[in-house]
């Protein structure tokens, strides 16, 4: 069971415009949301973060927006750089106390190609 | 400067062997973990511990094991009853406990099988 989906598998944007990236989960005792950018051959970066008691974060050009009613958060990146070309990742982290508190649990990652 | 280490950056393997996949850790983390990367199918965990001498399976731990003798290493030993193994593997670390708890991750093993 896939708790947390990214449906889109990749996405292509202009470079100047916004990429909106999205991530749906199941799990509603999910406390805290995480996006990873990832190049070929490397280890995913931290990006952005968001907790579940707001639903806005902003950090430069990324903004992440949570909707709990919704189950569904989204990343966007104003404006697109070619540099933002990579694998992007949302990730979701349980409250569950014990061995699992902190654990995150990754989407399957969407491929951003930003096109000059 | 404190990271996360990885290695063999790549790693060959015939069938039939076994091969250790190294991480190591100076960030004090009492998290560590054990991702694989295949295309189209994201981060699945393979195997996690919170704390020394004490590991939990994850999604896909079959194949696999894994020690964590010392807080800073948590090796990963690919078997030869993984029967897929060729991937890349990402190992990280975190504190559940303390800041936000997000994961610092090494750079990757690719592991291919000859």
């Amino acid at each position: 069971d896939q708790q947390v989906k990214q449906n889109s598998p990749s996405l292509s944007v202009q470079e100047g415009r916004i990429s909106i990236l999205n991530c749906d989960y199941t799990n509603s005792m999910f406390d805290y949301f995480l996006w990873y950018k990832k190049y070929p051959a490397e280890g995913p970066t931290f990006l952005i973060s968001i907790s579940s008691i707001k639903d806005k974060n902003e950090d430069g050009r990324f903004t992440v927006f949570l909707n709990k009613s919704a189950k569904h958060l989204s990343l966007h990146i104003v404006p697109s750089q070619p540099g933002d070309s990579a694998v992007y990742f949302c990730a979701a982290r349980g409250n569950a106390g014990g061995t699992s508190y902190g654990k995150l649990t990754f989407g399957q990652g969407t491929i951003l190609t930003v096109h000059p | 400067d404190g990271g996360i280490t990885q290695s063999p950056k790549y790693l060959f393997r015939k069938e039939g062997q076994n091969v250790t996949l190294s991480c190591e850790q100076n960030l004090n983390h009492d998290a560590m973990y054990w991702y694989r990367q295949d295309p189209g199918q994201g981060l699945r965990l393979i195997y996690y511990s919170q704390i020394v001498n004490d590991f939990q399976k994850g999604d896909i731990a079959e194949g696999y094991s894994v020690s964590r003798e010392k807080k800073e290493s948590f090796p990963l030993t690919v078997t030869s009853a993984q029967k897929n193994p060729t991937a890349f593997y990402l190992c990280a670390s975190s504190n559940p406990y303390r800041g936000r708890g997000g994961y610092t991750f090494g750079s990757g093993t690719r592991l291919t099988v000859v």
